[in-house]
């Protein structure tokens, strides 16, 4: 199957930063792009559905400028978290569809938050 | 709003043990999709059922759709360690193109 990089796995920074946690996809053209967040032992709930070349739609109750979102290519979308605080510690997944609106999905690794 | 029930929350078993993870809809589904996430890890995506009353089989893993296609299931016979994880659903939302995750079952396994 496809393949999705994500990176960082794990993060810890300190309250009051931004952390940048990039999506790529490595062997095929991804022109939208999925970011989730994982509470432990919960649901995987879409923040905001990336499009190449255009402005992200986030998700109801998910503020777009705190979770900045870029898919400046086919293969790239990053997401970055400004000014986090310790309630933003989470896990952070990107995934990528395989092909039509409600194809299969191909997760990253998933980055790991921890704001102190 | 419509959405996706998924039950059991958990289910514990003893190795060799046959376990089933349930998804329901109030309305008729277009597709549904299996995912498994092991602990730590990301969601891999197991399968999707497109036809009403389909059954589809992966070695030990049988997925069906129901025949009025509001409901799916997942059963795995003789469970396995390996099997250990948290199994999600994710169907269309009603009138979206957007999909979303049922709430998951988490198997653990005693072996």
């Amino acid at each position: 199957g496809a393949v999705v990089s994500q990176h960082p796995s794990r993060v810890i920074c300190k309250s009051g930063t931004s952390v940048k946690i990039e999506c790529r996809s490595l062997d095929f053209q991804a022109t939208t792009m999925f970011w989730y967040r994982q509470f432990p032992k919960q649901s995987l709930m879409l923040m905001a559905t990336s499009n190449e070349g255009s402005k992200a739609t986030y998700e109801q109750g998910v503020e777009k400028d705190k979770f900045l979102i870029n898919h400046a290519s086919l293969t790239l979308s990053t997401l970055t978290v400004t000014s986090a605080h310790p309630e933003d510690s989470s896990f952070y997944i990107c995934s990528a569809r395989g092909g039509g609106w409600a194809g299969e999905l191909f997760f990253g690794e998933g980055s790991r938050l921890t704001v102190l | 709003g419509q959405q996706v029930m998924q039950i059991p929350q958990y289910q514990h078993v003893q190795e060799g043990e046959d376990f089933t993870t349930y998804c329901n809809s109030s309305t008729t589904l277009s597709n549904i999709q299996w995912y498994k996430q092991r602990p730590g890890g990301h969601p891999v995506f197991l399968i999707q059922l497109v036809k009403s009353g389909e059954v589809k089989k992966q070695k030990r893993l049988t997925f069906q759709f129901g025949e009025a296609k509001k409901n799916s299931s997942l059963h795995i016979t003789a469970t396995q360690t390996t099997d250990v994880g948290t199994y999600f659903c994710r169907a269309p939302i009603q009138g979206a193109q957007k999909l979303v995750f049922g709430q998951g079952t988490r198997l653990t396994i005693n072996p």
